[in-house]
C-alpha cells in the first residue's frame, strides 16, 4: 500500500466553486510536505511547502492544511478557474513519498 | 528564457539501444533531480545532485548513469533499455539540497518509449 493516499481520484466542479483535496499519509517522522500542481503534458509546479511544525500555508487561492497527528493535509481551492483543471500531486518528504495525484477538472 | 529544460521532449527507440536525456537550468541553482513517473503518474525519484556531487540514489538499475558536467546541468544516460523504462523524466532543481525544503522548478518532461 503506498505510505501516501490521495482522495478523491478525481473531481469535478463548476467554475467559481471551492473544493478540498484530501492527502492522507503513513510516512513518520518527515521534513516537509509538498503540494504540486500539473497540467496534462506538463511538470509539476510547487504550489505549498510546509514543515512538520506549521498547520498552514497559503499561496494566492490555494491554502493547503497539514495535522500532523492525524497524519492528514488538504489543499483547499477557492473560487476555481478554468485553468485550475489539472492533477493535484500530495508528496511526504522522507524519501519522497508521492501520492498518485487528484485529477481536478473545472468546467464552465 | 526556459527555466528548467529537457531535451528530446520526445523519445522513441528499440528495445536494448543506449539513449542520453539532457538537463539544463539558468537558475543559478546548486542541485539538480531526475524523476520518472510512470504510466500510473506516481513519480519517484531517481538522482540527485548538488554542486556536481551524487546526494540521492534512489533503487535505480545500474543502467541509469547521470552525469553532471557543472552545476547547470544533469544528464541521465540510459544503457540497454528495456520496456519498463518507458515512461516520462522529469528534471528538477532547487537551489538547496537539504531534504527537499527549498521549491523545486521542473522541466517539460521528456516521454520516452521503448519498443
Amino acid at each position: 500500500k503506498n505510505q501516501v493516499e490521495q482522495s478523491p481520484q478525481s473531481l469535478i466542479i463548476l467554475e467559481g466553486k471551492n473544493c478540498t483535496l484530501q492527502c492522507n499519509y503513513t510516512v513518520s517522522p518527515f521534513s516537509n510536505l509538498r503540494w504540486y500542481k500539473q497540467d496534462t503534458g506538463r511538470g509539476p509546479v510547487s504550489l505549498t511547502i510546509m514543515t512538520f511544525s506549521e498547520n498552514t500555508k497559503s499561496n494566492g487561492r490555494y491554502t493547503a492544511t497539514l495535522d500532523a497527528d492525524t497524519k492528514q493535509s488538504s489543499l483547499h481551492i477557492t473560487a476555481s478557474q478554468l485553468s485550475d483543471s489539472a492533477s493535484y500531486i500530495c508528496v511526504v518528504s522522507a524519501g519522497e513519498r508521492f501520492g498518485a495525484g487528484t485529477r481536478l477538472t473545472v468546467k464552465p | 528564457d526556459t527555466a528548467v529544460s529537457q531535451t528530446p521532449k520526445y523519445l522513441v527507440t528499440q528495445m536494448g539501444n543506449d539513449k542520453s536525456i539532457k538537463c539544463e537550468q539558468n537558475l543559478g541553482h546548486d542541485t539538480m533531480y531526475w524523476y520518472k513517473q510512470d504510466s500510473k503518474k506516481f513519480l519517484k525519484i531517481m538522482f540527485s545532485y548538488n554542486n556536481k556531487e551524487l546526494i540521492i540514489n534512489e533503487t535505480v538499475p545500474n543502467r541509469f548513469s547521470p552525469k553532471s558536467p557543472d552545476k547547470a546541468h544533469l544528464n541521465l544516460h540510459i544503457n540497454s533499455l528495456e520496456l519498463g523504462d518507458s515512461a516520462v523524466y522529469f528534471c528538477a532543481s532547487s537551489q538547496q539540497a537539504s531534504a527537499f525544503t527549498d521549491t523545486q522548478y521542473f522541466g517539460p518532461g521528456t516521454r520516452l518509449t521503448v519498443l
